[in-house]
């Protein structure tokens, strides 16, 4: 069965690194999107992207937050300059399409641990 | 605004007792809604869904009925085992999936 691969499982940062986190999506999902959860507490929306650019972001996606899709299979998450709130797993995941319908099928996550 | 509630957790039962997980959402109009599993050091995986009023979705003896009336699609099992421990997340598609805060499982021998 297909899966959305994620990269690294556990990184560990120093408060004010550059943090970049890799997903490999379902081959042919168009739609994507990265979620975190912070320990204890819920699954949160993050971002969703498709056709190279964002669809929607939530407000916790602020300036510190950037995503891109560099090459036709990985989408990265990448977080300028860490905040020890930042510390969560992240969660990438894709779908066919957006319809109300569809599923997502998501990743084992990456838990970012900031320091 | 729209949102998912779970009842609390932890759920602790014994093998082969029944489960339900209570789930109530607020939205305007009519999402899809989902029941996701996470075990224990992976990521979350769908385990069912209902696109429309009074529909049941069923998976690996789990179900769980979208009733419009009472806005809840609860989480029903006849008998767990041990395997089921797990955190079930109720979740609605709006466009995004909008997530309960989860309900952890423990299913003792």
């Amino acid at each position: 069965e297909p899966e959305v691969t994620q990269t690294p499982s556990h990184q560990v940062t120093q408060m004010g690194q550059e943090v970049i986190l890799r997903c490999v999506p379902i081959s042919n999902h168009l739609y994507f999107y990265w979620y975190r959860q912070i320990l204890g507490q819920k699954v949160e929306f993050l971002v969703s992207f498709y056709n190279n650019e964002i669809s929607e972001k939530s407000e916790i996606f602020d300036d510190q937050f950037s995503v891109e899709r560099p090459d036709g299979s990985n989408f990265t998450l990448k977080i300028r300059s860490t905040k020890l709130e930042d510390s969560a797993m992240y969660f990438c995941a894709s779908s066919e399409a957006p319809d109300r319908a569809y599923g997502y099928t998501f990743g084992s996550g990456t838990r970012l641990t900031v320091v | 605004g729209n949102s998912v509630t779970q009842m609390e957790g932890p759920v602790t039962l014994s093998e082969e007792a029944f489960l339900t997980i209570n789930c109530t959402y607020t939205a305007t109009g009519y999402p899809s809604l989902f029941w996701y599993v996470q075990y224990p050091g992976e990521g979350l995986q769908l385990l069912l869904k209902a696109t429309k009023a009074d529909d049941k979705g069923s998976n690996k003896g789990f179900e769980a009925t979208y009733r419009k009336e009472t806005t809840s699609f609860h989480l029903e099992k006849g008998s767990v085992q041990v395997s089921d421990s797990a955190v079930y997340f109720c979740a609605q598609n709006r466009g995004k999936l909008i997530f309960g805060q989860g309900t952890e499982l423990s299913v003792k021998p």
